[in-house]
């Protein structure tokens, strides 16, 4: 069975940091990986997608890595701002025929201080 | 394009009542999920649709009908409500490959007393 881990679990840092958010997988035969981001009270909102033959995804600020070999991808957030506090999720993917089964990691709740 | 739309978006039932969650999308996505989050557990997937007429249990199916009889539509019926199913619900859809970012409503909020 599939199982994903994020850490860490909470994060708190200074306004402008540059940071990272770890996830993993113990299965490594994954179609996609994609990382989602939460504000309280509301649903996921879809950051990056990554299929398994690709090894990075960048959006803006964000960059995802993803090696698939050893079961990792990483969230990196670069000079990150007060607005970017929120809970981020990553999700893997096993096969294309379940393409609409997803994994989740418990998530990294994010607070950004001004 | 109002996306997923959930209704309602809280709710309160008493133990053995019954009830359906509605999810809507006018995105014409194929695929359908409905997702629980419960606090340490994280999402967990309830059933999935793959296109009209079709559909099938996830992870955590028990106490959970589907039916699947538009595109648009991919209703949740809680047979007979417990207090172990309070939670958060989260109705996804995805369209046909090559894409396969998956768009989330904004949840409905059950608690079951």
């Amino acid at each position: 069975k599939q199982e994903v881990t994020q850490i860490p679990a909470a994060l708190s840092v200074p306004e402008g940091e540059n940071l990272v958010l770890n996830c993993s997988f113990t299965d490594s035969a994954i179609y996609n990986l994609q990382w989602f981001r939460q504000d309280p009270g509301k649903g996921l909102t879809s950051l990056l997608l990554i299929q398994s033959s690709q090894r990075e995804q960048t959006s803006g600020r964000l960059n995802a890595s993803l090696d698939k070999s050893s079961g990792r991808s990483t969230l990196y957030i670069a000079a990150s701002q007060p607005g970017d506090s929120a809970t981020y999720l990553c999700a893997v993917s096993l096969e294309e025929t379940s393409g609409s089964r997803l994994t989740f990691g418990e998530g990294t709740q994010l607070t950004v201080n001004p | 394009n109002a996306g997923v739309t959930q209704t309602p978006k809280f709710q309160v039932l008493k133990t053995g009542q019954s009830m359906t969650l509605q999810c809507a999308q006018d995105m014409n996505h194929e695929y359908m999920s409905w997702y629980r989050q419960d606090p340490g557990m994280g999402l967990r997937l309830i059933h999935y649709s793959v296109g009209a007429g079709i559909t099938d249990q996830g992870e955590v199916p028990n106490g959970y009908n589907v039916s699947r009889s538009t595109t648009e539509d991919f209703p949740l019926r809680l047979l007979s409500a417990a207090p172990s199913q309070t939670s958060v619900y989260f109705c996804a859809t995805r369209p046909r490959a090559p894409s396969y970012e998956q768009y989330f409503g904004p949840g409905t909020r059950l608690t079951v007393t």
